[in-house]
């Protein structure tokens, strides 16, 4: 089955440690995303990649880095430059190019936890 | 600047009535994508339908509709005989001429009374 895997569901770490977020596609899409989303809020753009090993900044790009070094992957660190890191983080897959209309697949997400 | 605005926090529908969800983007470029996404407590994102700024109609899909007002830059998703399965976060979302940048509003709540 295709789709959209992100690990871990659940994610503890202490105060001032890197994290890394893993997001898998096979649904052979170029776009991919990722949110973060606060309780009871919105989804906020943090990085975006249109195509393999190029991404740009979101809205809320400072304490996270990516890569996309891999059309299936494309995983987020969240650093320890982020000043408040708790929240649900979402991964999403378009099939992107000129193909306009078509809509993004999410990951079920990740709910990362700094103590 | 904020490109998805959704006014209205929260929202109450007795079962089997119809609701409007309101939507407004703001673009600069003639070609744009809007969508409307559902979260339920789950946390998972469902794609519910998609107006393109070039259709001629408006979209719709089961008793999802979009009230696309273009001039107003409005698109409001309509939900009719509403069910206590839609209670949920709705999200709307826009993407900007052929870029793939993808960016959401601040969501409503949606609740259904029986």
């Amino acid at each position: 089955d295709g789709g959209i895997t992100q690990s871990p569901k659940y994610l503890f770490r202490k105060e001032g440690q890197n994290v890394t977020l893993s997001c898998e596609q096979n649904l052979n899409h170029d776009a991919m995303y990722w949110y973060r989303q606060d309780p009871g809020q919105g989804l906020r753009l943090i990085y975006y990649s249109q195509i393999v090993n190029d991404f740009q900044k979101g809205d809320i790009a400072e304490g996270y880095s990516v890569s996309r070094e891999k059309k299936e992957s494309f995983p987020l660190t969240v650093t320890s430059a982020q000043k408040n890191p708790t929240a649900f983080y979402l991964c999403a897959s378009r099939l992107g190019g000129v193909v306009l209309h078509t809509e993004a697949f999410f990951g079920q997400g990740t709910r990362l936890t700094v103590v | 600047a904020q490109k998805i605005t959704q006014t209205q926090p929260g929202m109450f529908v007795q079962e089997k009535e119809a609701v409007t969800l309101d939507c407004t983007y703001d673009t600069s470029d003639p070609s744009y994508g809007l969508f409307w996404y559902k979260q339920p407590s789950s946390g998972e994102m469902i794609f519910l339908i998609y107006q393109g700024s070039y259709d001629q109609q408006n979209a719709t899909e089961g008793r999802y509709s979009l009230n696309f007002q273009k001039a107003r830059k409005s698109a409001n998703l309509v939900i009719s005989a509403s069910q206590l399965g839609d209670s949920a976060m709705y999200f709307c979302a826009m993407r900007e001429g052929y870029r793939n940048k993808l960016v959401f509003g601040a969501g409503t709540i949606l609740r259904v009374k029986s």
